[in-house]
């Protein structure tokens, strides 16, 4: 079946640093591919967002861009702030059938 | 603003006795989903509606129902909650056709 695969955590780092958290897929054919973030005490908000092969979703600095040739959707951001510590989950889905959610990567950004 | 509202965002409730979580929302949506959050997990579905069609997944435990009166809301039932049912609970909600699924904000619940 289909599945997601994410880089375990927790992933520590300093206020300004470079940010990428690797998530590979399985699954036949192409689905919709998405990052969820959760911060502390809440429920998950999406961060972003690819429906095909080569786009790029972003949103507040992160950037992922759908790879079907290494099945991936690495997130990244050039420069991460405190306020960027969170769960984040990647997730793909098919149409309107329920996401299929990686273990999530937890970050922890450092002033 | 549209959103999606769960309620209480905290319950606590004694082993064995049952408790009732609520999810409303404003989005019109036709699909509304429930996932279960333990600590340091991904969220795992239990069941989903789409539309009035009720769709359970395979390893949810009996002791959990659902229903849904209405396009606006939905309700997870815990009928004999053990401790292990000790978890964030989260409502989802999405619309044929689009790719998002908009999450509330969760009801931790806590069983003593």
């Amino acid at each position: 079946g289909d599945s997601v695969t994410q880089m375990e955590g927790p992933v520590t780092l300093s206020e300004e640093a470079f940010l990428t958290i690797n998530c590979t897929y399985t699954a036949t054919g192409y689905p919709s591919l998405f990052w969820y973030v959760q911060y502390p005490g809440e429920g998950l908000q999406l961060l972003l967002k690819a429906t095909k092969a080569d786009d790029k979703g972003s949103n507040k600095g992160f950037e992922a861009t759908y790879r079907k040739e290494t099945t991936s959707f690495h997130l990244e951001k050039g420069s991460v702030q405190v306020s960027d510590s969170a769960v984040y989950f990647c997730a793909l889905r098919w149409g309107n059938t329920p996401l299929v959610f990686g273990k999530g990567t937890r970050l922890s950004v450092i002033a | 603003d549209a959103m999606v509202i769960q309620n209480p965002r905290y319950q606590v409730t004694q082993f064995g006795k049952p408790v009732t979580l609520s999810c409303s929302q404003t989005l019109n949506h036709n699909v509304m989903y429930w996932y279960q959050q333990k600590s340091s997990q991904a969220p795992k579905l239990l069941f989903h509606y789409y539309d009035k069609d009720f769709n359970n997944e395979a390893d949810t435990p009996d002791n959990f129902q659902s229903r849904r009166p209405n396009t606006s809301f939905c309700f997870l039932d815990i009928r004999s909650p053990g401790l292990g049912d000790a978890a964030m609970y989260l409502c989802a909600t999405s619309t044929s056709g689009t790719y998002e699924q908009y999450f509330g904000p969760g009801t931790r619940l806590t069983v003593t």
